[in-house]
Parts: structure tokens; C-alpha cells; sequence
């Protein structure tokens, strides 16, 4: 049969406003994080990385925050733009376990409106 | 510009015919990874070559199956296409696990 999407939950907020995006990860084993940002019919787009030694990272108008004791991720956007509307996707990586290189799991993905 | 590449950006084939997408790269990264992305949803893990080792996530239908004939290309199979592997399916790269990730801009499966 037909599967159904999921809908992903929705941030409105006003142009210039700042924005806070967040992310509960799964593994307490995961050593590295990227926020990505991925408009419609593209693929992904890298925003900003962190590891997990950090728990704090800055970039252009974005900045990243880990938890890792309550496994918790979030993106800050300042000052957004409209061209900041997109869906953005948390993604984790496992440390790395000697077998090679592992792939990314990626969060559920949050849409971000800019309302003019 | 060094990129990873796609072909075809939407591709439209009928129930239960092979279907191949493929992907290419310039960076000579040496992982490739698959993954299929479906409507509203986050992308998903398929399998991925480390140089030439294939490793396959496990709860990945044996319907899907890949090839890398060299550094720069992989293909994604579909053997027998159903209507829940519509999808858009993405290939990403990277030099290893110490780096980065770099993703094409997918390729759009409509089946039929």
C-alpha cells in the first residue's frame, strides 16, 4: 500500500527574528554532529558541525549547542532571512569503531517558516 | 567545481522494473554512501562503500542493491521496483569517518 509522510513539526517565526531549532539524538555513543538544511526538491545542505567535546559552536548567524547529558542538540539562527525557510535536519554519527567509516542518522526534521 | 553528481535528477519507471541511479564524484573521497529520503521524512542509511568494501545497514530490503566500479562512481539497483520505494535517494561522500559529508542533489524515483 501507499505509505504516508510523517509531518514534520513546524517553526513560524517573523523576518529578523531569531530562530532556535531543536533536536533530541538517540546514541550516547555518537561523537560527532551536523545540522543540515535541506530546501525543497535539494539534497542536503551542510550548516554547522560540533563534536562531542564541544558543547558550543559558532558559525555566520548560526550557532550550535550540545547537551550530552540530556542528548539534546539544537541550532540558533539569528537575525532570519527568508531564504532561511527550509527543513532542518539534526544528524548523528556513532564514534568510530575500528570497522571503517559509519554513516549519519538523521533527527526528524523540523520546517522553518519565515513570515515576511 | 569538485561536486557530487546525480543522474537523472527524476527518474520515473514501472512496477517491478530494474531501475538504476547513479552517482559520481569528484573529490576522490573514498566512502560513498546511499540513502533514501522519502516525502516528509528524514533520509535514511541504505548501505555504503568504503574503498571497495561494501557495507550494508541491516534492515535494508534485499531489493536494493549497489555497485562501485571505481573511486569516482556508485550505483544504486532497484531489482523490482515497488510503489513504497518512491523516493528521493541521495549519495553523499567522505574522505573517512574523521570528515566531513558532501550530498548530491538526489535523484527524484517515481514509480509507476
Amino acid at each position: 500500500g501507499e505509505s504516508v509522510g510523517l509531518h514534520l513539526p513546524t517553526l513560524s517565526v517573523q523576518e529578523g527574528d531569531n530562530s532556535i531549532i531543536n533536536c533530541a539524538y538517540s546514541n550516547s555513543a555518537s561523537d560527532y554532529f551536523i545540522w543540515y538544511k535541506q530546501e525543497s526538491g535539494k539534497g542536503p545542505q551542510f550548516i554547522i558541525d560540533i563534536r562531542s567535546n564541544m558543547d558550543k559552536r559558532q558559525g555566520q548567524r548560526v550557532t550550535v549547542l550540545l547537551n550530552k547529558t540530556v542528548k539534546h542538540l539544537s541550532l540558533q539562527i539569528a537575525a532570519t532571512q527568508p531564504g532561511d525557510s527550509a527543513v532542518y535536519f539534526c544528524a548523528e554519527r556513532l564514534s568510530y569503531s575500528g570497522g571503517g567509516a559509519d554513516g549519519l542518522t538523521f533527527g526528524k526534521g523540523t520546517h522553518l517558516i519565515i513570515q515576511p | 567545481d569538485a561536486m557530487v553528481i546525480q543522474n537523472p535528477r527524476y527518474q520515473v519507471t514501472q512496477f517491478g522494473k530494474p531501475v538504476t541511479l547513479s552517482c559520481s564524484q569528484t573529490l576522490n573521497h573514498n566512502v560513498m554512501y546511499w540513502y533514501q529520503q522519502k516525502s516528509s521524512q528524514a533520509p535514511k542509511l541504505l548501505f555504503h562503500y568504503y574503498d571497495k568494501d561494501f557495507n550494508n545497514e541491516a534492515d535494508t530490503p534485499d531489493n536494493f542493491q549497489s555497485r562501485r566500479p571505481n573511486t569516482s562512481f556508485c550505483f544504486l539497483d532497484i531489482r523490482s521496483p515497488g510503489l513504497g520505494d518512491a523516493a528521493m535517494y541521495l549519495c553523499a561522500t567522505s574522505r573517512g569517518h574523521s570528515a566531513g559529508y558532501t550530498f548530491g542533489s538526489g535523484t527524484r524515483l517515481t514509480v509507476v
